[in-house]
């Protein structure tokens, strides 16, 4: 147990919809990143938040957006969902930037 | 722009057997290299990490990986191989986004089985 926590663990949607996957970092973990796993894709970084503010962005799309709010616990919006957003979705936390990133368990989203 | 290239995307071993899973690079300053373990329907877990020091690293499981800067490598080691450590393994390199350091660019995976 990474100490990473993600909530819900499976989600089951359809297209056209919207979700809302939530993490909650290790304690005193200051930075979140959100990654995306897909077969096609592999293991993509999508966006990070240091303390609350937005630090990076990867390769997310426009119909995604993030927050990290003042108990740091952070949220991923997915909206407007396609067949193609069918993914794991990980969170990981970590003390500072750079440092090691403990991952959570994983949301597994299925649009249909 | 960074990568990473893990060039077995499947190998199969005898338990008990050495193994050696291959891992390069490209990082045009210092990377911050890792390896990560995925059992399936499971999270990534941290094997081990090099940040800077010593080249040869010691993880759990009885893990090992060597940094070769002159090789752009970072190859992960188990001297004996157990069941147990059948799953998925990547390795990871630190990268730059904006002001950053820290998010990571992921291999494509190497896909372990381990025969009896």
């Amino acid at each position: 147990d990474s100490g990473v926590t993600q909530t819900p663990k499976h989600l089951i949607t359809a297209t056209g919809q919207r979700v809302t996957l939530r993490c909650s970092p290790r304690s005193g973990d200051l930075s979140v990143y959100w990654y995306q796993q897909s077969l096609d894709q592999g293991l993509q970084f999508l966006i990070q938040y240091y303390n609350g503010e937005e630090r990076a962005k990867g390769n997310i799309l426009e119909r995604f957006s993030a927050q990290q709010f003042p108990d740091l616990h952070s949220e991923l919006n997915l909206s407007s969902l396609e067949l193609g957003d069918s993914a794991l979705y990980f969170c990981a936390s970590s003390v500072e930037d750079p440092d090691t990133q403990y991952f959570g368990p994983g949301t597994r989203l299925t649009v249909l | 722009a960074q990568s990473v290239t893990q060039p077995d995307i499947h190998i199969t071993v005898s338990e008990g057997a050495s193994l050696e899973l291959r891992c390069n690079y490209s990082y045009g300053a210092t990377p911050y290299l890792f390896w990560y373990v995925q059992s399936p329907g499971q999270g990534l877990q941290l094997l081990l990490k090099y940040f800077s020091g010593d080249t040869l690293v010691q993880g759990i499981k009885g893990f090992e990986a060597e940094f070769k800067r002159s090789q752009s490598s970072f190859n992960l080691r188990k001297p004996s191989v157990h069941w147990s450590d059948a799953a998925e393994y990547f390795c990871a390199v630190g990268a730059s986004y904006g002001g950053s350091q820290g998010n990571l660019i992921f291999g494509k995976g190497t896909k372990l089985s381990v025969k009896p």
